[in-house]
């Protein structure tokens, strides 16, 4: 079993609509938890932060269920510009001495 | 600018050419390392470092070596590259979990 679980997609989409990509995760020591988001051919970037309590920014929310041990990623209003690969990565330990594990990732194509 | 860089972007060699892919960061991160990017299985980490002379395996090390004798720099070292070793190569330094990324080197070995 992977150690990360995401979709692979595509997910396609039209511009407005509302997305959801889940993530489940096996190492029940993950103590962080990130999405990065990836355009076609470049490096991966930072999206946001996963907090226990769930966390807002913008159009895009992030849940993270302990007792599941799933992630998830909402999208509103989408934007053509979302068009990416979204990375779902759970980290082990904490601080500088973390290691990310990156998910696959799922794709979305947001469509005009 | 904070940044990541790496060179060269694009690489074409040989089997068994020895090569090595430099990465620097401008951004006084103690923790570097080095990924590789596969379809259908994604980033696995090959070596990283916790600081200047301090580095270790990551998940698929096998015939990549690594050096850490500046802060800044963490150069990837193919001694003999093979076919296998074709993929999208990233570097990256980190502060807290937060990872930059360098653009990514292309590496194709026939």
């Amino acid at each position: 079993r992977k150690e990360v679980e995401q979709d692979p997609g595509p997910f396609n989409v039209p511009e407005g609509a509302t997305v959801a990509f889940n993530c489940t995760y096996s190492n029940s020591a993950s103590q962080s938890f990130f999405w990065y988001r990836q355009d076609c051919r470049k490096e991966p970037k930072l999206l946001m932060s996963v907090y226990s309590s769930g966390n807002e920014d913008g159009r895009f929310t992030a849940q993270l269920n302990r007792a599941s041990q799933y992630i998830s990623l909402l999208i509103r209003d989408s934007k053509l510009s979302d068009s990416a690969t979204y990375l779902c990565v759970p980290a082990h330990g904490s601080g500088n001495t973390g290691k990310l594990i990156f998910g696959q990732g799922t794709t979305l194509q947001v469509k005009p | 600018e904070a940044q990541v860089t790496q060179n060269p972007r694009y690489l074409i060699t040989v089997t068994g050419k020895k090569l090595t892919v430099t990465c620097s960061q401008n951004m006084n991160h103690e923790y570097m390392s080095w990924y590789r990017q596969d379809p259908g299985l994604g980033l696995r980490q090959i070596y990283y470092s916790m600081n200047v002379e301090v580095t270790d395996k990551g998940d698929v090390p096998e015939g990549y070596k690594v050096s850490r004798k500046e802060k800044r720099n963490f150069p990837l070292i193919l001694e003999s590259p093979s076919p296998n070793q074709t993929s999208l190569y990233f570097c990256a330094s980190s502060r807290y979990n937060e990872q930059f990324f360098g653009p990514g080197t292309r590496l194709t070995v026939l």
